[in-house]
């Protein structure tokens, strides 16, 4: 079974800061999809970033970029430039192509971003 | 419409009342997918259908829950017999590929059940 690990519950930085979140995963998969999901208080859980294990680049979005390192099974998501509206739990998403066609979640980690 | 679409946004239920929990997907979307989120934690899978058909229920904690599309579009959770511990917030996705870790899964703002 797979597993999704996010050792930080909450951080806080300074608006225009960078943030780096953590998180690591445990899988006997080959071919695997990450994910990273923010989700505000209106409870609607918006992708912010998707990786695809058999890629080696990391994926960027925007002010979004993630460090995949597939070895130690970690995929971080830094946020440059931090902005008040980034302030929202995060969550750390696995999923895999073969058989069930699921996302296994992390426990997130609650961001605040002060001005 | 745009978006997924669940309804009630909220539900308060005594112990041991049945509830429906119902879930619009974007339309032409071909997988839907359900998941229960406890109070401060990540969401955990409940079950998935493709079209109308349900491939996958192993998330589903008790024969108490029950899922349904029949007709391949909207979807209804139903939850016999609540009890304390169901109270949480379920969260329902739709994407529109059959392969859906290809393709983006678009969630709805879930309903927040309360189990009194």
């Amino acid at each position: 079974a797979q597993t999704v690990t996010q050792s930080q519950p909450e951080m806080s930085v300074q608006e225009a800061e960078t943030v780096t979140l953590s998180c690591t995963y445990d899988t006997s998969e080959s071919n695997y999809y990450l994910f990273w999901y923010k989700q505000p208080p209106s409870r609607q859980m918006i992708l912010v970033i998707r990786q695809e294990a058999y890629k080696q680049q990391n994926a960027t979005e925007n002010r979004f970029s993630v460090n995949f390192q597939k070895a130690a099974k970690s995929f971080s998501l830094k946020i440059s430039d931090s902005q008040l509206g980034d302030t929202a739990m995060y969550f750390c998403a696995f999923g895999t192509l073969n058989g069930a066609q699921k996302l296994v979640f992390g426990q997130g980690t609650r961001l605040t971003i002060n001005p | 419409g745009a978006g997924v679409s669940q309804s009630p946004r909220y539900k308060v239920a005594k112990r041991g009342q049945d509830v429906a929990l119902r879930c619009d997907p974007i339309s032409g979307h071909v997988s839907l997918f359900w998941y229960q989120q406890a109070l401060g934690q990540g969401p955990e899978f409940l079950t998935y259908f493709q079209n109308e058909a349900q491939l996958d229920k192993s998330g589903l904690p008790s024969d108490r829950f029950f899922a349904e599309r029949p007709e391949g579009s909207v979807s209804t959770l139903k939850i016999q017999r609540t009890q304390q511990e169901d109270s949480a917030v379920y969260l329902c996705a739709s994407s529109l590929a059959r392969r859906s870790m290809n393709t983006e899964a678009f969630f709805g703002q879930g309903t927040r059940l309360t189990v009194v």
